[in-house]
Formats: structure tokens, C-alpha cells, sequence
């Protein structure tokens, strides 16, 4: 099975901008979560999808949006960038029952905000 | 608000060692832990654990799970080299939906 996969792996933004990063999950996983890891607060869950719904939500603000497809494939949206957004994006794949099934990961983006 | 707090922050070790690894947590509803692997990349699946007792066991590596006491232990028997991480706890409850709270990590050094 082909692991998860994330695009693109390096994004160089300026602050205001915005940035969409994009998660295919393993095949046959319908749970798509996303995380923020950065060196001083370490992996902070975003939010997770679902069936295209989104049935939890990290503490981020709300220029921070998700959204997931029919094909499970998962995008995040960050709108009006600023320097602290720095991080590595991570997304992680699961069969979706709650608290129960292993989450995977895929390579990451990393967003880099000058 | 769910809790994981790893123990040590970082230790250094040379070859051969035996690594032992402290995750302690507080969860409503506990379901399951899990403990990954970070190298300069992504995290790397290792263990889930859900019940109390039983070792669940890959080469070298091994973890346990206390529901009791609420804590996890990993260890990592005659260390090499490649062993050089961070490592990272994690636990879901019942209503996390994808969410698992994660600890700090552990950051590991094998020496030659």
C-alpha cells in the first residue's frame, strides 16, 4: 500500500499571503488529521476530517480552514500568513473510529513565512 | 484538557545501552496510546496500546502499557546508532475524532 502523501513539501511564503497544502491519504482510510509542529510547542493537532465533514478542531485561529474530498484527499488552507505560521505541516491518515486506530503520517510540509 | 508528559527530555547513551522512556498522561476516556519515532522527517509509527499489561514487541523495541497508574514505558534494548531520536507519546479518547494529544518527545543521542 502507498503510504500518505502530502505536496508540496517546501512552500516559501511572504506574510498576508496564502497557502493551500494538500493530504492523500493511505488507500482505503477515510480520516484525514492535521497537525502543526513547531520546535517550541511541539505537535498541535489542527482539525480532522471525516467523510468531507469535520468532526474535530483544534485551538487555531479561523485562518485555518480545511476541507476534504469525496476521494478522501484532504487540503488546508492557510489565509493571511504570518512569520509565527513558520512550522511543519503534518498530516496523518487513519480508518477513522474514534480513538482506536493507529494514525500515519505522511512527509510533511514545510512552510517557511519570511 | 488531555495531558502527556514525557520522560526524560533527552538522554544520551553509548551503544549497546539499554533505553528506557516515561510517557505519563491524563485523558477522559482513555482509548489509546500510541508512540512514534521522529528522525529529521516526518514521525514513523511504532506501538498502540489499548490494554493494560500486555507487551506489545518489535525487534528491539517494546512497550507497556498501566492503565492504573496512567503511564506507558518504551523501552529500547542493546542500542545502536540508528536509534538516535526523538521520541513521541501520544494518547486519544473516546471522543478525539483523529485527535491525539501528543508530549514533547524524548530526544535520544546513541553514541558510538
Amino acid at each position: 500500500k502507498a503510504g500518505v502523501t502530502q505536496t508540496p513539501r517546501y512552500l516559501i511564503k511572504t506574510r498576508g499571503q496564502q497557502v493551500t497544502l494538500s493530504c492523500s491519504p493511505i488507500s482505503g482510510h477515510r480520516s484525514v488529521s492535521w497537525y502543526q509542529q513547531t520546535p517550541g510547542q511541539g505537535l498541535q493537532f489542527l482539525f480532522e476530517y471525516f467523510s468531507e465533514t469535520q468532526r474535530n478542531k483544534g485551538n487555531f485561529p479561523g485562518r485555518f480552514s480545511g476541507r476534504q474530498f469525496s476521494n478522501s484527499r484532504s487540503e488546508m488552507n492557510v489565509s493571511t500568513l504570518e512569520l509565527g505560521d513558520s512550522a511543519l505541516y503534518l498530516c496523518a491518515s487513519s480508518a477513522g473510529t474514534s480513538g482506536v486506530n493507529e494514525q500515519f503520517f505522511g512527509p510533511g510540509t514545510r512552510l517557511t513565512v519570511l | 484538557e488531555d495531558k502527556v508528559v514525557q520522560s526524560p527530555l533527552s538522554l544520551v547513551v553509548h551503544e549497546g545501552d539499554t533505553v528506557t522512556l516515561n510517557c505519563s498522561y491524563e485523558v477522559t476516556n482513555f482509548r489509546s496510546l500510541l508512540w512514534y519515532k521522529q528522525e529529521k522527517k516526518a514521525p514513523t509509527f511504532l506501538f498502540m496500546l489499548t490494554s493494560s499489561g500486555i507487551e506489545k514487541k518489535s525487534g528491539r523495541l517494546s512497550s507497556i502499557l498501566d492503565k492504573k497508574e496512567l503511564f506507558s514505558i518504551l523501552n529500547i534494548t542493546a542500542t545502536q546508532t540508528g536509534d538516535s531520536a526523538i521520541y513521541l507519546c501520544a494518547v486519544a479518547g473516546a471522543d478525539s475524532w483523529g485527535k491525539f494529544q501528543f508530549g514533547a518527545g524524548t530526544q535520544v543521542v546513541v553514541t558510538p
